[in-house]
């Protein structure tokens, strides 16, 4: 089993729709969890950390639940410019941070 | 603030070759991290270095190896270039070798070295 598993997608999306991501994870000593995003041939990006009561940063809602080991994110309102990869990341101790494959996201006019 | 640079953007080389890719850390930032990036893949740590020394490694043969200077620039070398090593190879510095936590002391990459292998 992967470490970090996400749905590579693509998401085709019109403007204006809800989309969700999830990802799963395989070692439940994990303690960090982010969301990267990465636009095409762009380097990664932070876009939000996942805190375990769950948080939201404007459109994007970011969710964690340990018992099933997974994290999601959730965008509302989509935007043409939310087109990008999400890389969903996780970190356990002191080891360097784990990245998923990604999952593609495109925003349709 | 200067953020993290990465030289060259773009290479090609062929099989057999040796490459040699630089990064310049963010200002007061002391850890470089480097990933290489596959066509459709996440990004794979490959080691990091803290004030000089290798402090951690993944899954990369010997023909991997790197170099961090005392202005905590640092160097990926690649020795003997295969087909599989074409990829986006990416640095990140980061302040400390202290594991990023709840967004604290977040990984900044630079924009990437795309290498390709004929």
């Amino acid at each position: 089993r992967k470490e970090v598993e996400q749905d590579p997608g693509p998401f085709n999306v019109p403007e204006g729709a809800t989309v969700a991501f999830n990802c799963t994870y395989s070692n439940s000593a994990s303690q960090s969890f982010f969301w990267y995003r990465q636009d095409c041939r762009k380097e990664p990006k932070l876009l939000m950390s996942v805190y375990s009561s769950g948080n939201e940063d404007g459109r994007f809602t970011a969710q964690l639940n340990r018992a099933s080991q997974y994290i999601s994110l959730l965008i509302r309102d989509s935007k043409l410019s939310d087109s990008a990869t999400y890389l969903c990341v996780v970190l356990w101790g002191n080891t360097p941070l784990v990245f998923g494959k990604g999952t593609r996201l495109s925003v349709i006019a | 603030e200067t953020g993290v640079t990465q030289s060259p953007t773009h290479l090609i080389k062929t099989r057999g070759q040796q490459v040699t890719l630089r990064c310049s850390s963010q200002s007061g930032h002391n850890t470089v991290s480097w990933y290489q990036q596959a066509l459709g893949q996440g990004p794979q740590f490959i080691f990091q270095y803290y004030r000089e020394e290798e402090n951690g490694r993944g899954n990369f043969p010997p023909r991997f190896s790197g170099l961090q200077f005392p202005n905590y620039s640092s160097e990926l070398n690649v020795n003997a270039l295969e087909l599989d090593d074409s990829a986006l190879y990416l640095c990140a510095s980061s302040f400390d070798r202290a594991p990023p936590s709840s967004g604290a002391n977040v990984l900044t990459f630079g924009a990437g070295s795309r290498l390709t292998v004929l």
